[in-house]
């Protein structure tokens, strides 16, 4: 089935641990993005690839990475996570063609 | 930089009403998309409709249009004959064309259809 999967649904961290979140999608998009979610807040971009082997950092970099190795896998890293992390994260990936965004189902990831 | 604006964070409506959310956004750019999101209590992200910014005709899809006034930087959503099934937070998005694509999201409306 064509979409974008993600990994772990949930997850409860103890602050000062390093996590990463999975993202995978089979649509050969060249283009994919990392949003988290707060309430009151909407989506926010923390990271981008417009293609294999290029990142870009959004509006809230800090404390994350990614790495986009090949074109379906976009991981985020958390390298040593503060409650402040506490969201619902969200990884998308764009078609070319048509300009629409696809989205994964979320993380959601608590941080204590 | 570019802002969306979404002015009415709770909005219900009957059953098989016809209801309109609200999104205004600020950018100076002139080739861009617009969207609204649909989330429903499963979280899930879906995508609603589109609207590109150089058509002047408004998009539709099925029971949801939207009213885009491009000079008062506009991008409304309506619902007709709303159903129990579109209880749903809904976001409206920009995303500037070139560069990196993004999309930036309004805070959300949470809409909530009664029987």
């Amino acid at each position: 089935i064509a979409g974008i999967t993600q990994a772990p649904t949930s997850q409860i961290l103890a602050a000062g641990r390093r996590m990463t979140l999975r993202c995978t999608q089979d649509m050969r998009h060249n283009a994919m993005y990392w949003y988290r979610q707060d309430l009151g807040l909407g989506l926010r971009l923390i990271h981008y690839s417009n293609t294999a082997g290029t990142t870009g950092k959004g509006e809230v970099p800090d404390g994350y990475s990614v790495s986009r190795a090949n074109t379906d896998d976009f991981p985020l890293t958390l390298a040593s996570a503060v409650p402040s992390q506490t969201s619902v994260y969200f990884c998308a990936s764009r078609d070319f063609a048509s300009g629409k965004s696809f989205f994964g189902p979320g993380t959601r990831l608590t941080v204590l | 930089a570019q802002t969306v604006t979404q002015s009415q964070p709770e909005m219900s409506v009957q059953e098989a009403e016809t209801v309109t959310l609200s999104c205004t956004y600020d950018t100076s750019e002139n080739n861009y998309y617009l969207f609204w999101y649909k989330q429903p209590p499963s979280r899930q992200m879906i995508l609603v409709i589109r609207q590109e910014a150089y058509k002047q005709q408004n998009a539709t899809e099925n029971r949801f249009s939207v009213n885009f006034q491009k000079a008062a930087k506009s991008f409304s959503l309506k619902i007709s004959d709303s159903q129990l099934g579109d209880t749903a937070m809904y976001f409206c998005a920009f995303m500037k064309l070139g560069s990196n694509y993004k999309l930036t999201f309004g805070k959300g409306t949470l809409l909530t259809v009664n029987p």
